[in-house]
């Protein structure tokens, strides 16, 4: 099984609509992140965050909310999505061991394109 | 000017090839350093951390010139499967708050 798990792996929907994507990790990491990726500008943090209590905005948090439920799982919504956040988006983890030196860990991804 | 920039290539190589691509950083504080291997319309994969001293693990070495500020990998005796896009992270601790920032990704491209 994946230690970072990404659901929907793909989803369509329409101007308007809301939309959640989930992030479960087994990894036992304290740290977790949303990122997009479009092509030619690679990954764009949306949003992080380091414990269940703490969530902090990323570079490009406007249109998008979150939602830390426990340590295991790290949600994004697009209240209302607009065709523009049509992009591959990745959840990411990453351990808390008091260093910088702790790399992250990317889940498969989900493609996302809103009409 | 971007605070982490790499060329975005595509570098067309023959296999057998070393090829080596750089990636620059802008903030002096940077204190750690990554390369990921992300294939197309996958995930990246991390390929391994920079280290002060340049590391290396068997056919890529990674090195780091703090004084230029940029990283650097190696890939000698390059096979058709390294064909993928690689991404440079570097994490700076300028607010506290333990971001890694990514490039672009420079995309290596490897013939028969």
């Amino acid at each position: 099984d994946a230690d970072v798990t990404q659901t929907p792996r793909n989803r369509i929907t329409k101007t308007g609509k809301r939309i959640m994507l989930e992030c479960s990790q087994t990894k036992g990491h304290d740290r977790m992140y949303w990122y997009r990726q479009d092509p030619g500008l690679g990954l764009q943090l949306i949003y992080y965050s380091f414990d269940v209590k703490d969530i902090n905005k990323g570079e490009i948090s406007d249109g998008y909310s979150v939602s830390r439920q426990a340590q295991a799982k790290f949600s994004l919504s697009l209240e209302s999505a607009i065709p523009n956040q049509t992009a591959l988006y990745f959840c990411a983890t990453s351990d808390l061991k008091g260093t910088l030196n702790q790399p992250q860990h990317f889940g498969d991804g989900t493609r996302l394109s809103i009409l | 000017r971007k605070e982490v920039e790499q060329d975005p290539g595509p570098f067309n190589v023959p296999e057998g090839a070393t090829v080596a691509f750089n990636c620059t950083y802008s903030n002096s504080a940077s204190q750690s350093f990554f390369w990921y291997r992300q294939d197309c319309r996958k995930e990246p994969k991390l390929l391994m951390s920079v280290y002060s001293s340049g590391n290396e693990d068997g056919r890529f070495t990674a090195q780091l010139n703090r004084a230029s500020q940029y990283i650097s990998l190696l890939i000698r005796d390059s096979k058709l499967s390294d064909s993928a896009t690689y991404l440079c992270a570097v994490n700076t601790q300028g607010d506290s708050s333990y971001k890694l920032i990514f490039g672009s990704g420079t995309r290596l491209l490897v013939r028969p």
